[in-house]
């Protein structure tokens, strides 16, 4: 079973960068799709990127192009996120979540339990 | 970009109501849509995917139809546990979008 563990809460002022990190259990990042959602408080779901295995290829969504920065460690089975230039507007709950190919593409199961960054001005 | 939009945003509803929320895309996106249920505080859990198939683990009364632009989730018996917000997401195409949820409340 595919566990997501994810680094705990940071604050950061607006100009900075923010480095979040996804540990996988059960699985290896190598037999998983990791993407990033993030959720601003009281707000919906928003997807910002994520691997691509049929192309090999982080695919990014157009708003963060730029800013943000999806790496993996397969040594350690761990996901990353940055996000650089931070302004208020941030501040959001961020998630990773997964896609398990060999069972299907574009759905998330499961998620990790949330980071939450909170961008000061 | 392909649009989400679910309706209604609120709904209010008795235990044993039966309860359909709709998904509408702004283009085709075929079957390529899943369902997820959000509780405050947590992340969302997968109900639906492939507009419907019912995730392992996941309540029979809980089912899903649709295919091209117009999609719906329904609970066919709501349970205490069933109040939470659902969210549609569609895979066919980059960006990956969702809808911006429904919320079902205790009527």
């Amino acid at each position: 079973q595919v566990q997501l563990v994810q680094s705990g809460a940071e604050v950061k002022k607006a100009g900075a960068s923010v480095k979040v990190s996804c540990k996988v259990s059960g699985y290896t990042l190598t037999e998983l799709s990791m993407h990033w959602v993030r959720q601003a408080p009281g707000k919906g779901l928003e997807w910002m990127g994520g691997f691509d295995p049929e192309d090999g290829e982080t695919i990014y969504a157009q708003k963060f192009q730029g800013r943000l920065t999806m790496t993996e460690d397969t040594s350690t089975d761990t996901a990353y996120m940055e996000l650089s230039s931070l302004r208020s507007e941030d501040t959001a709950v961020y998630y990773c979540a997964t896609e398990r190919p060999a069972a299907g593409r574009g759905w998330f199961d499961p998620w990790g339990q949330g980071t939450l960054v909170s961008v000061s001005s | 970009d392909i649009q989400m939009t679910q309706s209604p945003s609120t709904l209010s509803a008795s235990v044993g109501d039966r309860v359909t929320i709709t998904c509408r895309a702004s283009q085709t996106i075929s079957s390529w849509l899943a369902w997820y249920q959000q509780k405050p505080g947590k992340a969302p859990k997968l109900l639906i995917y492939k507009a419907s198939s019912l995730e392992s683990g996941v309540p029979s009364r809980f089912s899903g139809s649709g295919s091209g632009t117009e999609f719906t989730l329904t609970i066919s018996s709501l349970q205490p546990d069933d109040f939470a917000t659902y969210y549609c997401q569609q895979y066919n195409s980059y960006p990956w979008t969702f809808g911006q949820g429904t919320k079902v409340e205790i009527k």
